[in-house]
């Protein structure tokens, strides 16, 4: 499988303080995405960083990638209660038969504490 | 808009029983598909489409069908419900076919329980 790994599994911080999630993949890669999930809702984009891209930024996001080493990261700032949720990231095959296929992890519950 | 709408939110089955989970989107995106989120599994791609009457398999396909007549809607059909297909399924669709610069826009999702 191509599927993103996601680590932690989960990550309990308090209100304040820097959330970081780690992703590592299997094969080469169009792009990688990060989607957040609230609490029995779907699934929404937060970020995309192409493969030709080392790092992105939105707002309190910083997403780095690594192709090297098939890994990426997403960086949470100044975390808020609100940033409670699910996040998965998810990889875009390289090409041929799977292309257009977009793969997800098992994804980071976060809980931050007010 | 309403980007991506699922119905029902709910659904309870009798194993052996079949129905279908609409989805609908109308953003007039060409790349349409289908997952399942099963606990400390993640999403797994069930079915995707890339346009009108063009579907393929992804990682779980067996016991679902799929149609894409519209570019509007992508129906998955369960042929006889069984309880492994409790789950929570997601409707996605993305312009384009997911491609380079694209991202996927998700429903809220049906939870289905086979009992």
């Amino acid at each position: 499988s191509q599927q993103g790994e996601e680590d932690p599994q989960a990550l309990s911080i308090q209100e304040g303080e820097n959330a970081t999630m780690n992703c590592s993949y299997k094969t080469s890669i169009n792009n990688l995405q990060w989607y957040r999930q609230n609490s029995g809702r779907g699934l929404v984009h937060l970020i995309l960083i192409r493969s030709n891209e080392r790092e992105k930024h939105s707002g309190r996001l910083r997403v780095t990638l690594d192709t090297s080493k098939k890994s990426s990261s997403l960086l949470i700032t100044a975390s808020r209660a609100a940033d409670t949720a699910s996040y998965f990231c998810a990889t875009l095959a390289g090409g041929g038969s799977t292309l257009g296929r977009l793969y997800f992890g098992r994804g980071t519950q976060l809980t931050v504490w007010p | 808009n309403a980007g991506v709408t699922q119905t029902p939110k709910f659904q309870v089955l009798k194993t052996g029983q079949s129905m279908t989970l609409q989805c609908a989107q109308d953003m007039n995106h060409e790349y349409m598909s289908w997952y399942r989120q099963d606990p400390g599994m993640g999403l797994r791609l069930i079915h995707y489409s890339v346009g009108a009457g063009i579907t393929d398999q992804g990682e779980v396909p067996n016991g679902y069908n799929v149609s894409r007549s519209t570019t509007e809607d992508f129906p998955l059909r369960l042929l006889s419900a069984a309880p492994s297909q409790t789950s929570v399924y997601f409707c996605a669709s993305s312009p384009r076919g997911v491609g380079i610069n694209t991202e996927a826009f998700f429903g809220q999702g049906t939870r289905l329980t086979v009992v």
